[in-house]
């Protein structure tokens, strides 16, 4: 096991509403990125958090926002859901740029 | 934008047999990695590759890279049903973090 943890396993909201997804990275990595993956689709890139700083970020809303804090764990908000925000997020730790792990996922279905 | 464009979309094979998949990129890359996933669930890392690399081996698991043909292949010998799976390359161009470019994967059937 990798050892990167994701909660909740599922979520269900409705539109408008805020959500909140935890992550707890693998001992000794201190790099935390995040990924949604839509169905049939390939992981897409949200936001990475190096040492607790957004550094790097994808083609997402700042209604995403994230926090990485002092023991290298994270949360990813996203405020007013839409429809579209359904799918799969992935969270993946590393030790700075080296090989991702990712967490087992947390899907959110927005109705 | 997806980088990473996997190719078959599909594949089905027997136990036993060897499974090649390919995948083909557009820029530049540091590294090239390799992700296993069962329905719907995390992703499992297979291998890494740099890009001053040509193959690497891990197990059943082959990969190699061709950086002037910006493509990449990964080979499972003698496949078992528990390799069945969606597969994703995913590229790694970015020199200031490690954003990863994922494809839309390749699902592989086994059969027993």
């Amino acid at each position: 096991e990798t050892g990167v943890t994701q909660s909740p396993t599922h979520l269900i909201k409705t539109r408008g509403q805020q959500v909140t997804l935890r992550c707890s990275s693998q001992s000794g990595h201190n790099t935390v990125s995040w990924y949604q993956q839509a169905l049939g689709q390939g992981p897409q890139f949200i936001f990475q958090y190096y040492r607790e700083e957004e550094n790097g970020r994808g083609n997402f809303p700042p209604r995403f926002s994230g926090l990485q804090f002092p023991n290298y764990s994270s949360e990813l908000n996203v405020n007013a859901l839409e429809l579209d925000d359904s799918a799969l997020y992935l969270c993946a730790s590393s030790l700075m740029w080296d090989e991702q792990f990712f967490g087992p996922g947390t899907r959110l279905t927005v109705l | 934008s997806q980088q990473g464009e996997e190719d078959p979309q599909a594949l089905s094979i027997q136990e036993g047999e060897n499974a090649t998949m390919n995948c083909s990129y557009k820029t530049s890359i540091n590294n090239l990695q390799w992700y296993r996933q069962n329905s719907g669930r995390g992703l499992v890392h297979l291998i890494l590759i740099r890009s001053n690399e040509r193959e690497k081996h891990s197990g059943r698991l082959r990969v190699t890279l061709d950086t002037s043909k910006k493509s990449s292949s990964l080979l499972i010998t003698a496949s078992r049903a528990a390799d069945t799976a969606s597969y994703f390359c995913a590229t790694d161009a970015s020199r200031a973090n490690s954003k990863l470019t994922f494809g839309k994967g390749i699902t592989l059937s086994v059969r027993p």
